[in-house]
């Protein structure tokens, strides 16, 4: 079942241009909304997160769009740069301290072109 | 570097054999988390310790996959009777108690079984 839904699986985009993510969630009990950046041979790492009573945050080029109606919330990376180049994942959890299981959406190559 | 590490960081076993990896979290931290992640998707979660607890398992965790945390730092992952279909990257993430929604992952341990 797949719980978190993530779109498109790859993107190119031109340096400087914007690239967007997007992502649905199914799950109304989810709370917390991370994305996290992977390069190959690394683990994922936390990049920025927001909460549903937001409806956007913004951290340097980094900024999350949330939808809360429609279940759907974004990533924008603004003046993409080759060093963006890596796979993001949106994911999502409940933050109740009850177990806090990541579920995550499937994942998108972003290639940056110089 | 987040600070979680794990050993090894490649293992190639034959079909059959036994297989143990380790995480060692960040120091301060007491949840201790491990994910699956195949190749092209997304990591599934596991299993997640609460000190030394065992507090919650995936239906993906088969019988032959065992996990411990006994003094409640470092844990170890062992798959037995090791399947082809267990090759992926095993990921261990960590993170305090109330900042559960706040995963730092590990490099992972990828597991190629022949």
């Amino acid at each position: 079942q797949q719980q978190v839904k993530q779109s498109p699986q790859s993107l190119i985009v031109q340096k400087g241009g914007i690239s967007i993510i997007n992502c649905a969630y199914e799950n109304t009990a989810f709370d917390y909304f991370p994305w996290y950046q992977q390069f190959p041979g690394k683990g994922p790492a936390l990049l920025i997160a927001i909460r549903p009573d937001v409806s956007e945050k913004k951290e340097g080029r980094f900024t999350i769009s949330f939808n809360k109606s429609a279940k759907q919330f974004s990533l924008h990376i603004m003046d993409s740069q080759p060093g963006d180049s890596a796979t993001y994942f949106c994911a999502a959890i409940r933050d109740n301290n009850a177990g806090n299981m990541l579920t995550f959406g499937g994942g998108t190559r972003l290639m940056v072109k110089p | 570097d987040t600070g979680v590490s794990q050993d090894p960081r490649h293992k190639i076993t034959k079909r059959g054999q036994n297989v143990t990896f380790r995480c060692d979290p960040i120091s301060e931290h007491n949840r201790l988390y491990w994910y699956r992640q195949t190749l092209g998707q997304g990591p599934e979660f596991l299993t997640y310790f609460q000190n030394e607890a065992q507090l919650e398992k995936s239906r993906l965790l088969s019988d032959r996959f065992s996990a411990e945390r006994p003094k409640g730092s470092f844990s170890t992952l062992e798959i037995q009777r090791t399947e082809q279909g267990d090759s992926a990257m095993y990921l261990c993430a960590s993170s305090l108690f109330l900042r559960g929604n706040e995963q730092f992952f590990g490099p992972g341990t990828r597991l190629t079984v022949l």
